[in-house]
């Protein structure tokens, strides 16, 4: 089955600072990568997701890149603010389970102001 | 957004009781899910059901149970649970042909 791997497993950066975060995927069969977004004491929240077929997708601060030869793909978010201080994980989901989405052990992001 | 609604939002058992999660979902899914999250752990999925049949239980045990009556209702039974067990219960759901998958709150479970 799947496995997904994120980096690091804590991040800490100034305001208005530029954070990324890597994920790396087993299955070169999965086509749908997922980032979700967990403020404290919340549910997990969709940000963005990016599927096989792209390269790169940007909505703001927030952008997405896949590498598939590599079986990577990272998060970036540019001008961070302290909003965005919360836990991240990237989720792979394979071709041919349509319901088993694996996520990764998540990155807890902090923004100091 | 109350897509994905789950009660209790917490809950404090024995080893030897037996109580419930429930899971309800306003979406129109289709497929829905329990996943366990641990502190410093990924998620982990423990039961789909799509269509109301479970298709996927990654050998979680069998002190968990699982029914799925119908597309917007999922429980996850709890007996004879172990300390180890204390853990964030979310619920999600999704449309088993789409891939976007919509948590609830969660539960939090204390296992003394």
């Amino acid at each position: 089955g799947e496995n997904v791997e994120q980096h690091p497993s804590t991040l800490s950066v100034q305001e208005g600072d530029s954070a990324v975060i890597k994920c790396t995927y087993s299955d070169s069969a999965s086509n749908y990568f997922p980032w979700y977004k967990q403020e404290l004491g919340k549910r997990p929240q969709l940000i963005i997701d990016i599927r096989s077929n792209v390269g790169e997708k940007k909505d703001q601060r927030i952008a997405v890149t896949l590498n598939k030869t590599a079986k990577h793909f990272s998060l970036h978010i540019t001008e961070t603010q302290p909003e965005d201080s919360a836990v991240y994980f990237c989720a792979a989901r394979g071709l041919y389970n349509n319901n088993d989405m694996r996520f990764g052990a998540g990155t807890r992001l902090t923004v100091k102001p | 957004e109350t897509g994905v609604t789950q009660t209790p939002r917490h809950l404090v058992m024995g080893m030897t009781n037996k109580k419930s999660l429930k899971c309800e979902q306003h979406l129109g899914h289709n497929a829905m899910y329990w996943y366990k999250q641990s502190a410093k752990k990924p998620l982990e999925l423990m039961f789909v059901y799509s269509l109301e049949e479970r298709v996927e239980n990654n050998s979680v045990p069998s002190r968990f149970s699982p029914e799925c009556p119908n597309s917007s209702h999922l429980f996850l039974h709890l007996h004879t649970l172990q300390p180890e067990d204390s853990a964030l219960y979310l619920c999600a759901s999704s449309q088993e042909s789409g891939n976007t998958i919509y948590f609830g709150e969660g539960s939090w479970l204390t296992v003394v």
